[in-house]
């Protein structure tokens, strides 16, 4: 199957701050992307979905002023957690699509301290 | 997106096949099943997928029922490797409708 990258894979960051999360398709072109998070021992849930060029639609009870999703090529997304708070630690899941098929990034582990 | 409904948990001895069982009631003609399965702490991976004829692929085998009401998703050969959380979706087959809902999935154990 197609690859999805996400970088970083876990990342420890303070009150506050900002942390950007990439999600990379390798191999193909993604037109959308999605963005999921996880909480121990519950599914996934999707936050929002972001087709190039164009704004993110997000889920509902999912802020946009606090999840900045930019899909600025076929190849790239970004997750920006603004102003993290410890709620906000979580598995981060992006995904891609290039048509019929979605594939999932490994996921990014948040823990906010 | 039409939701599904997959038993919890299944055991299944190693080498037996595992089948598991996913009820979508509510499909619509343009939505395809797909099945993906998640390691611990690992991002979801692609099984197999189809609209209404059953597919057989290295991994997997899937069987959709003529109504399209119901699916089986079948290991032929289960490996303790197998061990998982298994997810049956049904989405629209188009990017920018297409988008992914999870359910609870069917947490798979193989047992030797």
């Amino acid at each position: 199957g197609a690859v999805v990258s996400q970088h970083p894979s876990r990342v420890i960051c303070k009150s506050g701050t900002s942390v950007k999360i990439e999600c990379r398709s390798l191999d193909f072109q993604a037109t959308t992307m999605f963005w999921y998070r996880q909480f121990p021992k519950q599914s996934l849930m999707l936050m929002a979905t972001s087709n190039e060029g164009s704004k993110a639609t997000y889920e509902q009870g999912v802020e946009k002023d606090k999840f900045l999703i930019n899909h600025a090529s076929l190849t790239l997304s970004t997750l920006t957690v603004t102003s993290a708070h410890p709620e906000d630690s979580s598995f981060y899941i992006c995904s891609a699509s290039g048509g019929i098929e979605q594939y999932f990034g490994p996921g990014t582990r948040l823990t906010v301290t | 997106d039409a939701k599904t409904t997959q038993p919890p948990s299944m055991d299944c001895a190693e080498g037996r096949a595992a089948n598991l069982p996913c009820n979508h009631s509510t499909i619509s003609g343009n939505e395809y099943v797909y099945w993906y399965r998640q390691i611990h702490s690992q991002g979801p991976q692609y099984i197999i997928h189809g609209l209404k004829n059953n597919e057989t692929n290295e991994m997997a085998s899937l069987i959709i029922t003529e109504d399209r009401k119901s699916s089986t998703l079948i290991l032929p050969h289960a490996t303790l490797r197998d061990t998982a959380v298994y997810y049956c979706i049904v989405r629209v087959g188009n990017t920018n409708a297409g988008k992914s809902t999870f359910g609870d999935g069917t947490t798979l154990t193989v047992k030797p």
